[in-house]
């Protein structure tokens, strides 16, 4: 079945740009959605972004100006930039797939990598 | 955006209970709504979507409902395993928004 891994630096410093990446395994990355989510310690769940593997991309506004997310079908591969960190980007970071398709909502995020923690400390 | 709600925050239950969330959005989603579990240290679990529809291989003592801006989650009798965090998702429109969690321990 298809599994996530998420992976990347655990520390960043502020100002920084917080780099990571998904790597998607026992499936492909063509005809899905791919979504970032972030969860900071002891809060709930923000939905950073998503990507669909032909490159198109929807950011949530709160966070659009900071945020880049990328493909790449060969590697099966998606990644998320975040740039200026502060430390409330400090987060547990999960990459999940969308179930939605270009003409359908779909059914939610059906799965998710364990996630990554990333601290953002000088 | 989207706001989403949850009642209540948390909840103290025991083993055989029967257990009701509810989730409030702030305009109508037309059933596009997820329910997750989340247990300390794990990603979330996607349990039901289409407001009502049970993901595959999740137990049935779990069942959603609910329609336009109102919905619930209910499982029916409360095993050791089903005390978790559980979360709320519109996925209608974009920003996809969760509600803030309920979490469910044991009294």
């Amino acid at each position: 079945q298809v599994q996530l891994q998420e992976s990347g630096p655990g520390l960043v410093k502020p100002s920084e740009t917080l780099s990571l990446t998904c790597t998607v395994s026992g499936g492909s990355i063509s005809s899905y959605y791919w979504s970032w989510i972030r969860q900071p310690p002891g809060k709930g769940l923000e939905w950073i972004g998503y990507i669909y593997y032909s490159g198109s991309t929807n950011y949530n506004p709160s966070l659009k100006s900071r945020v880049t997310i990328s493909v790449d079908t060969s590697k099966n591969q998606f990644s998320l930039k975040l740039s200026s960190v502060t430390a409330a980007d400090t987060a547990v970071y999960y990459c999940a797939r969308d179930t939605r398709t270009t003409i359908f909502v779909g059914y939610g995020m059906d799965v998710w990598g364990q996630g990554t923690t990333v601290t953002v400390s000088s | 955006d989207i706001q989403m709600t949850q009642s209540p925050s948390s909840l103290s239950a025991s083993v055989g209970d029967r257990v009701t969330i509810t989730c409030r959005a702030s305009q109508g989603i037309s059933n596009s709504l997820a329910w997750y579990q989340q247990k300390p240290g794990k990603a979330p679990k996607l349990l039901l979507y289409a407001a009502s529809r049970l993901e595959s291989g999740v137990p049935s003592r779990f069942s959603g409902s609910g329609s336009g801006t109102d919905y619930t989650l209910t499982i029916s009798s409360l095993q050791p395993e089903d005390f978790a965090t559980y979360y709320c998702q519109q996925y209608y429109s974009t920003p996809i928004t969760f509600g803030p969690g309920t979490k469910v321990d044991i009294k």
